[in-house]
């Protein structure tokens, strides 16, 4: 069965800076999808970005980008630039493949909190 | 643009009561249309799917139930209601394409069971 975790959880960083959160995956699929959503303080989950399993090349969006490292079973989401409404929670997950890839599995979450 | 819209926005229900949930998604004809549930300070658990009305399949079993009549609206309900219910319910969609595809996630309902 697939598995996602996020080992960090939390982090604080100055505004501005940049931030690098961790997420590792477990799955016997050779071709999955993985994505980062971040929740916030509402409650509202918001997708950010998402990388193939196939595509080499690291996926970014505006001030979001990824460090994929397949061979370790890694997908970090790196925020440069960061401002103090990135502060919220940030899920990792992975496409299921086995139930005709309709179940989305998430890790367990990475609170971030931005300040001045 | 598709749109998500859940109701009720929150709920407090005395055990042993009966619950509906639902969502409507508009603007996206024959979607993947899921269940979520999320504890307090908790991760994202998927409880139901479903590919086309009238079909669902169960996750995780919860005592929970799932319905899809219409193409663009799924209801979540339960005849008897436990404390372990509490919690936020998301309605989510995603193209039904593949699998590939992002889900995209409604407001969410807080439940909170008494």
């Amino acid at each position: 069965a697939q598995k996602v975790t996020q080992t960090q959880t939390s982090i604080s960083v100055m505004e501005k800076t940049t931030v690098t959160m961790d997420c590792v995956y477990e799955t016997q699929d050779s071709s999955y999808f993985l994505f980062w959503y971040k929740q916030t303080a509402s409650g509202e989950i918001v997708f950010l970005i998402r990388q193939d399993s196939y595509k080499k090349e690291n996926a970014t969006v505006g001030h979001y980008s990824l460090n994929f490292q397949k061979p370790k079973s890694s997908i970090g989401l790196i925020i440069t630039a960061t401002q103090i409404e990135d502060s919220a929670v940030y899920f990792c997950a992975m496409r299921d493949g086995t139930s005709s890839g309709q179940k989305l599995v998430f890790g367990q979450g990475t609170i971030l909190k931005v300040y001045l | 643009a598709q749109t998500i819209h859940q109701w009720p926005v929150a709920e407090i229900k005395a055990v042993g009561s009966p619950l509906s949930l639902g969502c409507t998604i508009k603007g996206k004809s024959s979607p993947n249309l899921y269940w979520y549930w999320q504890a307090t300070g908790g991760t994202l658990q998927q409880l139901f799917y479903s590919i086309t009305v009238g079909q669902v399949e169960s996750v995780v079993q919860l005592n929970l139930s799932a319905s899809r009549p219409k193409d663009d609206q799924f209801i979540l309900s339960t005849e008897k209601l436990l404390l372990s219910h509490s919690g936020f319910y998301l309605c989510a969609w995603s193209p039904s394409r593949g699998r590939g595809t992002e889900v995209f996630f409604g407001k969410g309902t807080r439940l909170t069971v008494v």
